[in-house]
């Protein structure tokens, strides 16, 4: 079946400790988002890639990166995690155009990445 | 600007019983209205979505929504409750204005199902 899977799903660092989400699809679409979501909060858009060109958020913090080197896969790397940083990492994936009724794309998403920071 | 408020965060029914999760919406622009389902420790998955085609919405596992643009509205409702719709729900809506064609999720409601 095609699919979003995110790695690790489970991933424990300590405090200031480097770290890399990966996330890969089978399902050729364009556009690939990262997602945060922390409990009882709604998810929080990151950045998302529209084929290589990459969008960031205004709010997102610098401590917070991504790559795509391809169209199938993306990483969320987080270069000094706080305790802050500890959440849900969601990664997505829509296909169709930006401008042209691109808000009724629908969103696949993986089943998450849990971080912990120690 | 577009933003959604889901009202109660918690909501808990008993089995059989109907299931109504609310969700009001802003949005400058005629919106896209999407619920999305999130069991434990899983990702989001579609329930449904509205799209300016017809205001009543069917979507998977018996779940229905209606767009009602007077109430700024689009509520999510089931006629009976299962044990498996417990899960965490969310509400989300986009449009084509602008940066706007993104996703922007409501704090989402956790549904309760009693035996």
């Amino acid at each position: 079946d095609a699919m979003v899977i995110q790695n690790p799903r489970y991933q424990v660092t300590q405090f200031g400790k480097p770290v890399t989400l990966s996330c890969s699809q089978t399902l050729n679409h364009n556009v690939m988002y990262w997602y945060q979501q922390k409990s009882s909060q709604a998810p929080k858009l990151l950045f998302h890639y529209y084929d290589k060109d990459f969008n960031n958020e205004a709010d997102t913090p610098d401590n917070f990166q991504s790559r795509r080197p391809n169209t199938s896969f993306c990483f969320l790397d987080i270069r000094s995690p706080g305790l802050g940083d500890a959440a849900m990492y969601l990664c997505a994936t829509s296909s169709g155009g930006r401008f042209v009724l691109s808000g009724a794309n629908v969103l696949t998403f993986g089943a998450g990445s849990r971080l912990t920071v120690l | 600007a577009q933003s959604v408020t889901q009202l109660g965060s918690h909501v808990s029914v008993s089995e059989g019983a109907l299931v109504l999760l609310r969700c009001n919406y802003s949005s400058s622009v005629p919106p896209y209205l999407f619920w999305y389902v999130q069991y434990p420790n899983q990702g989001l998955q579609l329930l449904l979505k509205y799209t300016s085609a017809a205001t009543l919405v069917k979507g998977i596992n018996g779940f229905e929504a209606e767009f009602k643009k007077s109430e700024t509205s689009f509520h999510l409702t089931k006629p009976s409750a299962h044990m498996s719709d417990a899960a965490e729900y969310f509400c989300a809506v986009s449009n084509s204005g602008g940066s706007n064609y993104k996703l922007t999720f409501g704090k989402g409601t956790l549904l309760t199902v009693n035996p």
